[in-house]
């Protein structure tokens, strides 16, 4: 398969932790990438690579992977987490194409 | 500081020409790639391929084989991403993102353009 897969929506209540996951195929074999994307804003790298964070990513977020699904984990949400978050992978063939639709991501 | 700077929003009809850019400074312009990422209203993101300043080698999803084309000039650090005949389809905020080389990731990305076909 060369999609990637993501559930639509997911809370959280303040300080908690959430996982937000994305399944496919192609994700046994390379790792994610995830995004964020406030409204009216541009995407930003969150996690890239087995887990690793871009500088001034604050190291709440993480990222992991097992069989064909990865994971963003916010270990004790902030108000300002609230966004839709992406997974980023490559296909099966090995082309970089393939984002998951997004995860809303509400911070109760 | 590393960024890139997209040019301003567009609106036009269907069937003419257009060419957005990209502006990038802080880095080596011609070492990374230029992705561009399409996201129609209400939508999520797509990528619809990249392409290397420093030989202008270009990838295209193909799913926008055909559709669009990519162009750059190193000498101003800028890339370019052309619609030769619009459609309102194509109505779309467009970013560019900065892609390392062998990664399949952008770690840096523009504001983004948008596009607004109408007629």
């Amino acid at each position: 398969s060369s999609e990637v897969t993501q559930d639509p929506a997911v809370s959280v209540a303040l300080g908690q932790t959430v996982r937000i996951t994305c399944q496919g195929d192609s994700l046994r074999i390379y790792h994610a990438s995830w995004y964020q994307r406030k409204p009216g804003q541009a995407p930003v790298l969150v996690i890239f690579g087995e887990n690793n964070r871009p500088s001034g990513i604050p190291d709440r977020f993480s990222g992991s992977r097992s069989g064909d699904t990865a994971s963003l984990t916010i270990t004790g949400a902030q108000a300002e987490d609230e966004a839709d978050y992406y997974c980023n992978s490559r296909d099966t063939n090995g082309d970089p194409w393939v984002f998951g639709g997004g995860t809303h991501l509400t911070v109760l | 500081e590393v960024q890139l700077v997209q040019s301003g929003a567009e609106v036009k009809k269907p069937g003419e020409s257009l060419k957005i850019s990209c502006k990038g400074s802080g880095y080596s312009f011609s070492s990374y790639w230029i992705a561009w990422v399409r996201q129609m209203p209400g939508k999520g993101l797509e990528w619809m391929g990249i392409i290397y300043p420093g030989d202008s080698d270009t990838r295209y999803n193909p799913s926008f084989q055909g559709q669009v084309t990519f162009s750059v000039d190193k000498s101003i650090n800028t890339a370019y991403l052309h619609f030769s005949s619009l459609k309102a389809s194509d109505t779309a905020m467009y970013y560019c993102a900065r892609r390392p080389s062998g990664a399949g990731y952008g770690d840096v990305w523009g504001k983004g353009t948008t596009v607004t076909v109408s007629s």
